[in-house]
Parts: structure tokens; sequence; C-alpha cells
């Protein structure tokens, strides 16, 4: 059992560099996030994707971009990587929910460790 | 605006003791979730619960049991006889009911859990 998968694990940047973090789920779920976890702070949502086709902002998407490559897989790709980036990303996914009783969990990667010098 | 706030930063208690991590929510929604998530120090997320707004019952699971009241927004998670592999950062969600699509996490800041041999 996969679940959700992100590459790569570990990451080390300069400052200007782009970059890519990959995420694929094998559960067949509809939707898929991105978030970032900074000590204290807790899991900021950077951006989500409600189903395939479909890609909104979150509550830190300032030098993000994202693609929802497929129903399987969605990416994260900076730009221009800057210090404030230093973090770590998780990749989340879950299956739509039917109903007001129904709401399903998010299940989560293992999380990209980030660091821009 | 959805809040939640985990006033413990960190806690440590000695193997066997009982302990209670806070969580207390905010949020105007009538039919909202709340959820905790384990971070163990291998750094993954994983999902320990997900409650309803309309479901005020307690739960328990083995040594793991939940207090929800929407009377005072708190959603407690009570460890029983705390063992060393319990040693985790806990981490309390919350999300609303946006017909299924758009389910967001909203996440308190997290305690981290220290347990002593």
């Amino acid at each position: 059992n996969a679940g959700v998968t992100q590459t790569p694990k570990f990451q080390v940047l300069k400052t200007g560099q782009s970059m890519t973090l990959q995420c694929a789920q094998d559960m067949n779920h509809n939707s898929m996030y991105w978030y970032r976890q900074d000590p204290g702070m807790g899991l900021r949502l950077i951006y989500y994707s409600a189903s395939e086709g479909t890609t909104d902002k979150g509550e830190v998407p300032n030098g993000y971009n994202v693609s929802r490559l497929n129903k399987r897989e969605f990416s994260l790709r900076l730009e221009s990587a800057a210090p404030s980036q230093t973090s770590v990303y998780f990749c989340a996914s879950r299956m739509a929910s039917t109903g007001p009783y129904s709401n399903q969990p998010q299940h989560f990667g293992d999380g990209t460790r980030l660091s821009i010098l | 605006a959805q809040k939640v706030t985990q006033a413990q930063t960190e806690i440590s208690v000695v193997e066997k003791e009982d302990v209670t991590l806070d969580c207390v929510y905010e949020t105007r929604d009538t039919t909202y979730y709340l959820f905790w998530y384990k971070q163990p120090p291998s750094g993954e997320l994983v999902f320990l619960i997900r409650r309803n707004s309309f479901d005020e019952q307690n739960e328990i699971s083995g040594r793991y049991s939940w207090n929800f009241q929407k009377s005072t927004s708190s959603f407690n998670f009570t460890i029983t006889a705390s063992q060393v592999v319990d040693s985790a950062v806990y981490f309390c969600a919350l999300s609303g009911y946006y017909g299924g699509a758009t389910n967001k996490l909203i996440f308190g800041t997290g305690t981290l859990l220290a347990v002593q041999p």
C-alpha cells in the first residue's frame, strides 16, 4: 500500500533556483493538497485541487505554482526559491465526501524536507 | 474565520501516566469536522480520529479517548497509561463541509508529547 508518495524526500537548493516537488497517490482520491510545516506554526495550506482539472490557492500560495497533472499526480513548483521557503512540505489526498456525515480524512505523504541557502 | 488553538506547546510525562491534550476551535459553520493527527519523530502524519459536529459522543480506542464538547468548543484527546511510543507531535484540525469538494483542514500548532521511560 503506497498511499501518498512524495519525491524527493530531501533537497537543498540555492536561492533563485527552481524546483518541482512531486506527489502521487494510488487511492483514487479526488482531492489533493499541498501544505508546508514550519516550527511553531502547524501545517498551512499552500494550494489544493478539489478534483482533476481544478486548482485553488490556500492560505500561503505566494511563490508557488501547482499542476494537477491527472487524477493521481499533483506537483508543487518553486520558480525562484527563497530562504523563507525552507520548510517541510506535505502532500495529502482525500476521497470526495458524499454528504455532510461522510467527510473523509486527508491522508498524508511522508514529506519533503527542503532547505534553501 | 476558522481557528484551532492548542495551547499546550510541550508536555512531558513519565510512562504509565495519563495525559490530556487540549484542543479548542472556532468556527461559524454549523456542520464541521474535527480531526486528530499524530506526527512521530519519523515525520509522517498519521490520521487518528474524525468527529463530526452532530456527534458529541465520546470515543475510546484502546488507550486513546476523545472528549468532544460543543458547549466549550473543545475536542480533547486523552492517552491512558502513556508509553514511550506515544511520544510525538499531535495536531488537532478543523474543516467545514463545502459540498464535499473543497474540504480544507485548519491545523493547530501542535502539542509535542514526550513520554519518559
